[in-house]
Order: C-alpha cells, then sequence, then structure tokens
C-alpha cells in the first residue's frame, strides 16, 4: 500500500482564496483524522471520520474550515475565505477500527501539506 | 484541559546515552492507548511505540521503551544509546476507548531532542 497520501504537498495562496486539501487514506482503514500543525499550537486535532462520517469537529476553528468524507477513499478539507494565520501543515492521518480491547491502532501519516496564506 | 502533557519542550543529550522524556495524561476512560511518534526534521510522523491500558508489561520496541505507570497517569519514553539520528520532535498521544471520547487521537506539544556527538 502506498501509505496515506496527502495533496498538494505545498499550497501558496492569497488571502481571501478558498482552499482545498485533499487526503486518500489507506484501503481498509476506518478512521480518518485532520491535524494542523504550528509552531505555536502543536498538533491539533480539527475533526475526525468514523466510516465516513464525522464524528467529532470541535476542533474545527470557525466556520470558514469544512470537511468532508464523501466515500471511503477520499476526503477533503477546506477553508474558505482563507486567512493568513490558517498557515500551517495540515496533516491527514488514518486508521483502522479497534478490535476489542486491542487498542493498538497506530494512525498512519500522510507526509502533509504545508499551506501558506499571504 | 490538557488531555496530553509533555513538561519538556526541548533537551539535549550525548550521543550514545539515554534518555527520558515524559509524558502524561488525562482520562476516566477504562479502556485507553498510547503511542508516540517521532518527527524529524523532513516533517513525517513516525509511529515508535505503544501501550496499551490493560498491559501488564511495559512496551519495549528495540531501543525505545515505555515506562508505563498507571497510577500516576504517566507514560514516559525512554530511549537508549541515543544516536545523532534521533534529533527530532517526540509525541505522545492518547487514544481513548468508545466509552468516552469514540477513539480521538489527541497529542501532546511535543519535546525537542538534540543528540550531541
Amino acid at each position: 500500500d502506498a501509505g496515506v497520501i496527502q495533496s498538494p504537498r505545498h499550497e501558496v495562496t492569497e488571502m481571501g482564496q478558498e482552499v482545498t486539501l485533499r487526503c486518500k487514506p489507506i484501503s481498509g482503514h476506518d478512521y480518518l483524522f485532520w491535524y494542523r500543525q504550528t509552531m505555536m499550537r502543536g498538533l491539533e486535532l480539527l475533526i475526525y471520520f468514523n466510516n465516513n462520517v464525522p464524528i467529532d469537529d470541535s476542533g474545527m476553528p470557525e466556520d470558514r474550515f469544512s470537511a468532508k468524507m464523501p466515500n471511503a477513499s477520499f476526503s477533503t478539507l477546506k477553508i474558505q475565505p482563507s486567512e493568513p494565520r490558517d498557515s500551517a501543515v495540515y496533516f491527514c492521518a488514518s486508521s483502522p477500527s479497534l478490535i476489542g480491547l486491542g487498542m493498538n491502532t497506530e494512525a498512519f501519516f500522510g507526509q502533509g501539506t504545508r499551506l501558506t496564506v499571504v | 484541559a490538557q488531555k496530553i502533557t509533555q513538561t519538556q519542550p526541548g533537551m539535549f543529550v550525548q550521543e550514545k546515552e539515554a534518555v527520558t522524556l515524559d509524558c502524561t495524561y488525562d482520562t476516566s476512560d477504562p479502556s485507553y492507548g498510547l503511542f508516540w511518534y517521532k518527527q524529524p526534521s523532513s516533517g513525517e510522523m513516525i509511529f515508535l511505540i505503544y501501550q496499551g491500558s490493560y498491559d501488564q508489561q511495559n512496551a519495549t520496541e528495540g531501543r525505545y521503551s515505555l515506562n508505563f505507570q498507571k497510577a500516576r497517569k504517566s507514560a514516559n519514553l525512554v530511549i537508549s544509546a541515543s544516536q545523532l539520528g534521533d534529533s527530532a520532535m517526540y509525541f505522545c498521544a492518547m487514544r481513548e476507548g468508545v466509552a468516552s471520547a469514540g477513539n480521538k487521537l489527541t497529542f501532546g506539544g511535543g519535546t525537542r531532542v538534540l543528540v550531541k556527538p
């Protein structure tokens, strides 16, 4: 398997523009996570899905952020309109479902998308 | 409230020596998992080691071991015989059981380790 695939790797956009980040999870994984990493705030969980359904979006900073998972092999994180403070590295991660008490279900991360909003 | 706390923002370690990275966590769920990840300067997140809340023994994986003290809610990572390639950010993470947070995976603030030759 190719692992979690994110695109684009780098994105530079102007303030006010719409930005769409894409993620293809590992086939067969039931969970998908979106994280944002900044120097100031570290790794923040924005939202996560289980079987394509959003479970917890409490980490989404504002209504400008939205995420979808139309099927098991694709998810998007959209920022509209973008602002300079959205500049960060955005990671997508996927993991298998839990089996009983076996919690060793590490999350596999994509390479991240470095977003710069100018 | 912080779920995962890493109190050491950065530390130096001499090559070939051992280093301990602190991690404390907060959960009321009896079923949870603790993970450590490494993030080198290239940016990727690399899984290192896992400890389950019901595991009786401390996890080990090569030069990595986890000092799990359940009553104190701590899960410190020990890296033995440090190598220059161990220089990186290290993140502690927790995944809570279905009963509470629905398998949410949250991370601490990280500890930057620099190995000196």
